[in-house]
């Protein structure tokens, strides 16, 4: 158990939905980032978060967003989903400054 | 930029057999390393961590994994493999600022025989 959680574990949406996903960080973290690992791939960084503003972002349009909130907590929004956003979504919260991230279980997201 | 690639998507070795997987990295900065284990449906759980400390670096598990900067390796090694090492293994690599992010090898995937 790393403490992070994330929720659901899994969504099914139809193709042009919107969905957020949420993650509850491991007490005393203030950095969370978002990972998104397609089926038979390693995770890709979406974009990371701290002190509740956006500190980096990976190769991933506008429509993935996110928040950060003061306790750390996080939300990833997809807007207008595609088929191509079908995936497990990886939550990883640290202590700025720290070399090691702790991973929730995922989210696996269903697009159809 | 940085990357890492892994050799071999997928290793099978039998039961109380060396295990060894492959990884590589490039990176134009002293980088972190990582190894990261998945199991089916879970998420990722850190078996080590590279930070410029000894070379030589010993994990969870009985897992190791040397640095070899003349080689750009960080090959992931264990004497005995046990069934319950079947899983999902990522290499990645980060820069050293605190808002590096983390990148991820494309997995090799470790089958163990009986």
């Amino acid at each position: 158990e790393t403490g992070v959680t994330q929720s659901p574990t899994h969504l099914i949406k139809t193709r042009g939905q919107q969905v957020t996903l949420r993650c509850s960080s491991q007490s005393g973290h203030n950095t969370v980032s978002w990972y998104q690992q397609a089926l038979g791939q390693g995770p890709q960084f979406i974009f990371q978060y701290y002190r509740e503003e956006e500190n980096g972002r990976g190769n991933f349009p506008p429509r993935f967003s996110g928040l950060q909130f003061p306790n750390s907590s996080s939300e990833l929004n997809v807007n207008a989903l595609e088929l191509d956003d079908s995936a497990l979504y990886l939550c990883a919260s640290s202590f700025w400054g720290d070399t090691e991230a702790f991973f929730g279980q995922g989210t696996r997201l269903t697009v159809v | 930029a940085q990357s890492v690639t892994q050799l071999g998507s997928h290793v099978s070795v039998s039961e109380g057999a060396l295990v060894l997987l492959r990884c590589n990295y490039s990176s134009s900065v002293p980088p972190y390393l990582f190894w990261y284990v998945q199991y089916p449906n879970q998420g990722l759980q850190l078996l080590l961590k590279y930070t410029s400390a000894a070379t030589l670096v010993k994990g969870i598990n009985g897992f190791e994994a040397e640095f070899k900067k003349s080689e750009t390796s960080f090959h992931l090694t264990k004497p005995s493999a046990h069934m319950s090492d079947a899983a999902e293994y990522f290499c990645a690599v980060s820069g050293r600022s605190s808002a590096s992010k983390i990148i991820f090898g494309s997995g090799t995937r470790l089958s163990i025989r009986p």
